[in-house]
């Protein structure tokens, strides 16, 4: 079956930092995958998403490239702010599309 | 437009209670999902449904839990005699497109947590 696996946190930057946010994935086929975030007190929202290989998905300054011969999706982003405090889910769609989850990664960003 | 909703926010319950959780999806989405999400945790899938017919429920963990759609939008998850490994947040996401091999983005409601004492 799938399986995500992404770096562990908590991650604690400073306002105006470089992000990265490992993620691999394994699957049969070809997934779709995603980013979702999860602000404080609120649901997962979709940051963004790429459906093929090399495809980047991009969003409020966020990026991540599907690269097929590593088996990655890693989420970046150049100039993190306060308001990104949040845990962040990797995640795979194969098959019918029963999502796959990593474990979270909980970003902090200080002043 | 209104995204997914579910209702209650919040529940406690005592052990050995029955519970029922209610998601209303985006009008017109074919396709349903209910994932548990245990604090700390991703959310893992419980059972998805395409229209009425719940195509998989390979993700329940026991038979206490049952999930129906029975007119194909407003979806419920039942869980019997609650116990308190059941506590979690219950996520309910939808989709508009259905089939095999289309893979469309699924939408997620705000969540129950439920709390058994």
């Amino acid at each position: 079956g799938n399986s995500v696996t992404q770096m562990e946190g908590p991650v604690t930057l400073s306002e105006e930092a470089f992000l990265t946010i490992n993620c691999t994935y394994t699957a049969t086929g070809y997934p779709s995958l995603f980013w979702y975030v999860q602000y404080p007190g609120e649901g997962l929202q979709l940051l963004l998403k790429a459906t093929k290989a090399d495809d980047k998905g991009s969003n409020k300054g966020f990026e991540a490239t599907y690269r097929k011969e590593t088996t990655s999706f890693h989420l970046e982003k150049g100039s993190v702010q306060v308001s990104d405090s949040a845990v962040y889910f990797c995640a795979s769609i194969g098959g019918y599309q029963k999502v796959t989850f990593g474990t979270g990664t909980k970003l902090q960003v200080i002043p | 437009g209104a995204g997914v909703s579910q209702s209650p926010r919040y529940k406690v319950a005592k052990r050995g209670q029955d519970v029922a959780l209610r998601c209303d999806p985006i009008s017109g989405h074919v396709s349903l999902f209910w994932y548990q999400q245990a604090l700390g945790q991703g959310p893992e899938f419980l059972t998805y449904f395409q229209n009425e017919a719940q195509l998989d429920k390979s993700g329940l963990p026991s038979d206490r839990f049952f999930a129906e759609r029975p007119e194909g939008s407003v979806s419920t998850l039942k869980i019997q005699r609650t116990q308190q490994e059941d506590s979690a947040v219950y996520l309910c996401a939808s989709s508009l497109i259905s089939g095999a091999h289309q893979r469309d983005t699924q939408y997620f409601g705000p969540g129950t947590r439920l709390t058994v004492l």
